[in-house]
């Protein structure tokens, strides 16, 4: 079975630009959830989506945000890039059904925001 | 968040000993927590998870021992081999607010020497 894949793996934007991130679950899996990650602050929930819906949140600004297909790919979106988003993206995946599921990860988006 | 990358803790170890690395969790209530390895470069990978109505599971070269009465989660490498040097993280699943939100920790980088 594939594992989870993220496109595009690097990204070089600037400041104010926006960004889109893409992810693709394991097939099966219902349950996105997305992650930031950086030398400062480790790893950080930004939101978890299933079956097309936001499902929980975290504690980041609305410039984040995301959506889900039918197919269960989700997208994330950042707006109004700064500095401080230069981060790893991560999302992950898991069947959505139990609050007790592993998540699997991908590789991750790297962003570097100039 | 917590600090990774270049000031986390680290756990210096020689091929063939046994490596224990260490977390406190946060919230009493949560009751699944999984260990994650990190390599340079890539997403983290999933080693092993416990439940919270046990105290010890053991994988294959790998055990975790969870106390709850100190909110204390370590992970047991057996035979540690060079390839096992990564970042761990732990994990706890936190409740509130619904399914899979991660809370991770801040990581223990492991350097395995020959």
């Amino acid at each position: 079975k594939a594992g989870v894949t993220q496109t595009p793996r690097y990204l070089i934007k600037t400041r104010g630009q926006q960004v889109t991130l893409s992810c693709s679950p394991i097939s099966g899996h219902r349950s996105v959830s997305w992650y930031q990650q950086t030398p400062g602050q480790g790893l950080q929930f930004l939101f978890e989506y299933f079956s097309e819906t936001q499902r929980n949140k975290g504690n980041f600004p609305g410039r984040f945000s995301g959506r889900q297909f039918s197919n269960s790919r989700s997208e994330m979106n950042v707006s109004t890039l700064e500095l401080g988003d230069s981060a790893l993206y991560l999302c992950a995946s898991s069947l959505g059904l139990a609050d007790e599921e592993t998540q699997y990860f991908g590789p991750g988006t790297r962003l570097l925001v100039l | 968040g917590e600090s990774v990358g270049l000031h986390l803790p680290t756990l210096s170890v020689q091929e063939g000993d046994n490596s224990i690395i260490n977390c406190a969790y946060s919230n009493s209530a949560s009751d699944y927590f999984i260990w994650y390895k990190q390599e340079s470069g890539k997403g983290p990978q999933f080693i092993i998870d416990i439940r919270s109505n046990m105290d010890k599971r053991q994988g294959q070269r790998v055990t975790v021992l969870l106390n709850k009465t100190v909110k204390h989660l370590s992970l047991q490498i057996a035979a540690t081999q060079p390839g096992d040097s990564a970042v761990y993280f732990c994990a706890e699943n936190a409740l509130s607010g619904g399914y899979n939100k991660l809370i991770f920790g801040a990581g223990t980088r492991l350097a395995v020497h020959p």
